[in-house]
């Protein structure tokens, strides 16, 4: 059973940037069948997709977030990251990773990731 | 981008009847929609894909419907653990993918 767990730290100042790890276990990033996302929710908000990569390394990216964002695969295949920069209060939000099959229509997530959450703040 | 829309905002039920949410797309998505259930404190789970295919382990009280622009999510006998937040998300067409803004069913 696959599980993804979210990392990173949980504060981080104005006009820096937001690292965070996804750590898969009980599978891999490397498989074709899947795209691996980043999702975010401010606090009692809704959600917003940020973007997926696939493991080749191609990318898609929300166009709201497409200048500031950069999601890659770890060194250990096992993981993958996302670098958002210059984040703002407006940044602040619990980050969850999951997973979406490739399988056409595709593009439901499951599973996720319990979410780690990130504040914007000096 | 597509927009989806989620109807109502919050629904009171009492346990035990059935509840009715309703997701409408500003353009058609086919049969691409997903729903997902999300409890204080926790990450969202998947509910029901493909409009109306339930998730591995989702009870049979929950189905869905439709297509195109205008879905439902029933949930038949509402029960304790039900009440929750629920979310439609589309996948037809992207970047990006775009959920609603949510349903939270509360006990009446």
């Amino acid at each position: 059973q696959v599980q993804l767990q979210e990392s990173g730290p949980g504060l981080v100042k104005p006009s820096e940037t937001l690292s965070l790890t996804c750590t898969v276990s009980g599978g891999s990033v490397n498989s074709s069948n899947y795209y691996w996302s980043w999702i975010r929710q401010p606090p009692g908000k809704g959600l917003e997709w940020i973007g997926y990569i696939y493991y080749s390394g191609s990318t898609k990216y929300n166009p709201s977030l497409k200048s500031r964002v950069s999601i890659s695969v770890g060194m250990s295949k096992n993981q993958f990251s996302l670098k958002l920069n210059s984040v703002t209060a407006a940044d602040t939000a619990v980050y969850y990773c999951a997973r979406s099959p490739i399988m056409s229509p595709g593009g439901w997530f499951d599973p996720w990731g319990q979410g780690t959450l990130v504040t914007v703040s000096s | 981008e597509i927009v989806m829309t989620q109807s109502p905002a919050t629904l009171s039920v009492s346990p035990g009847e059935r509840a009715t949410l309703s997701c409408r797309a500003s353009q058609s998505v086919s049969s691409n929609l997903a729903w997902y259930q999300q409890k204080p404190g926790q990450a969202p789970r998947l509910l029901i894909y493909g409009a109306s295919t339930k998730a591995t382990g989702i009870p049979a009280r929950f189905s869905g419907s439709g297509s195109g622009t205008e879905f439902t999510l029933t949930i038949s006998s509402l029960q304790s653990e039900d009440f929750a937040v629920y979310y439609c998300q589309q996948y037809k067409d992207w970047p990006p993918w775009t959920f609603g803004q949510g349903t939270k069913v509360e006990i009446k």
